[in-house]
């Protein structure tokens, strides 16, 4: 099994909703990332755990939320978002992070989300 | 800060070879990669080199890569209109940590 699964694909909230992404693997990958997308653009890192620790905050607004349950599951938790947060939500995962490693991630399909 | 660097827009008939660069200022790279992301879907590694190597054939994809110049390339040959897609080269290096650096995307367009 070699596949991200990322659900919903697609969420359309409201600025004073509270909803939460998800995203699965079962490759024993034990570093997983939230990247935001923009349309045409490239990925922006947001998060990053390893072995189930936060690692890396990209100084991303308090309006979302990452966690780690488990070594296979990263969830991401959205609270009064803005219409600009509306854009795909890519999860990926890497079999681990070290220096000089070769980080090949491997990517979910997205959630496309909209803000109202 | 690292920088990658791509052009934005390609466009090839079908059938023939297309050829994608990117270049990248990081000096501490390890390896480079090249993604592919068709429309409302994630991206897809394509194929990677280390950066002590000069070349990588992976079927029919290419990867060269001159170090000195910090300049890599991609090439598809016989490209079909199931190839055209954004194509992202991306970077990881000893200063950057458990991250990547893309680039821009090259917006690949293949006519019948």
């Amino acid at each position: 099994d070699t596949e991200v699964t990322q659900t919903p694909k697609h969420l359309v909230m409201g600025m004073t909703n509270k909803k939460s992404l998800k995203c699965e693997q079962h490759m024993g990958h034990r570093a997983m990332y939230w990247y935001k997308q923009k349309a045409k653009k490239p990925p922006e890192l947001m998060f990053v755990y390893s072995y189930e620790k936060l690692s890396i905050n990209e100084s991303v607004p308090s309006r979302f939320s990452p966690e780690c349950p488990n070594s296979s599951l990263l969830n991401l938790h959205l609270h009064a978002l803005q219409p600009e947060d509306s854009a795909l939500y890519l999860c990926a995962s890497s079999q681990e992070i070290q220096k000089a490693y070769n980080e090949k991630l491997f990517f979910g399909s997205g959630t496309q989300l909209s803000v109202l | 800060g690292e920088d990658v660097e791509q052009s934005l827009f390609l466009s090839v008939r079908e059938g023939d070879s297309s050829v994608i660069n990117c270049t990248y200022t990081d000096s501490s790279s390890t390896y480079l990669y090249w993604y592919k992301q068709e429309p409302g879907a994630g991206l897809q590694l394509l194929t990677y080199i280390f950066s002590n190597m000069d070349m990588k054939q992976d079927q029919r994809l290419t990867v060269l890569l001159n170090k000195k110049d910090k300049h890599l390339s991609l090439r598809i040959a016989d490209t079909q209109t199931g190839d055209s897609a954004i194509y992202f080269c991306a970077e990881s290096s000893t200063t950057s940590y458990g991250k990547l650096t893309f680039g821009q995307g090259t917006i690949l367009t293949v006519h019948p």
